[in-house]
């Protein structure tokens, strides 16, 4: 079945930087845009960053675009969020998911991983 | 970006009841780009209808979704135990994406 696993998640100081990771299983990773939204803690969901099934196209959230870099690895089956200049703001479970749209943006996800969660100190 | 506006923020309801749950956006949606999903605590949301009214693979008919431009409903006929849950609408017709508040459906 399609799965998805994010890791890399932890406690990181405000300004430094960390990447997480989202394993994929199940289906034809490198046709299938995937997706970053995240969830900060009692809140609701914040969609932050997407790629598409090249890596040749992404878009992201404003509240994260300069600081955030979206990457994948089809050879790796991995898709990657590299996080900088990182703020208490930023603190969340960050979910991966697959989009539903095959060599295209759908542009609507599932599903989705179980999410790995990022704390970021002042 | 399109602001989505859901409500009620709670909706207190028995089990076999229906649940009519809104989802208004600041401007109109292109084409029939809304979509909602289900969280349940501690877990991941997953997919309910896109397209408006598009089930996703294996979700009941007892959920349904409707509306047009601005305004966008999910019903769900009569609750079951499984359906409490809290609910977001979300938006994939312009950049950047965006979802609701949500809604929390709870007994």
């Amino acid at each position: 079945q399609v799965q998805l696993v994010e890791s890399g998640g932890g406690v990181v100081q405000s300004g430094r930087s960390l990447r997480l990771s989202c394993a994929a299983s199940g289906f034809t990773f490198s046709t299938y845009g995937i997706h970053w939204v995240r969830q900060a803690p009692g809140k609701g969901l914040e969609w932050v960053a997407v790629i598409s099934y090249d890596g040749s196209s992404t878009y992201y959230a404003d509240s994260v675009k300069g600081r955030f870099t979206i990457s994948r690895d089809n050879s790796k089956n991995t898709l990657y969020l590299q996080m900088s200049t990182l703020r208490v703001e930023d603190t969340a479970v960050y979910y991966c998911a697959k989009d539903l749209g095959d060599y295209y943006y759908a542009n609507y996800f599932d599903p989705w991983g179980q999410g790995t969660l990022v704390t970021v100190s002042s | 970006e399109n602001v989505l506006t859901q409500s009620p923020g709670t909706l207190s309801l028995s089990p076999g009841e229906r649940a009519t749950l809104s989802c208004r956006a600041s401007r109109s949606v292109s084409s029939t780009y809304l979509a909602w999903y289900q969280q349940k605590p501690g877990q991941a949301p997953r997919l309910l209808i896109y397209g408006i009214s598009s089930r996703a693979t294996g979700i009941p008919d007892r959920f349904s979704g409707s509306g047009s431009g601005t305004d966008f409903t999910l019903t769900i006929s009569r609750l079951e135990s499984e359906d409490f849950a809290v609910y977001y609408c979300q938006q994939y017709g312009s950049w950047p994406l965006t979802f609701g508040g949500g809604t929390k459906v709870e007994i």
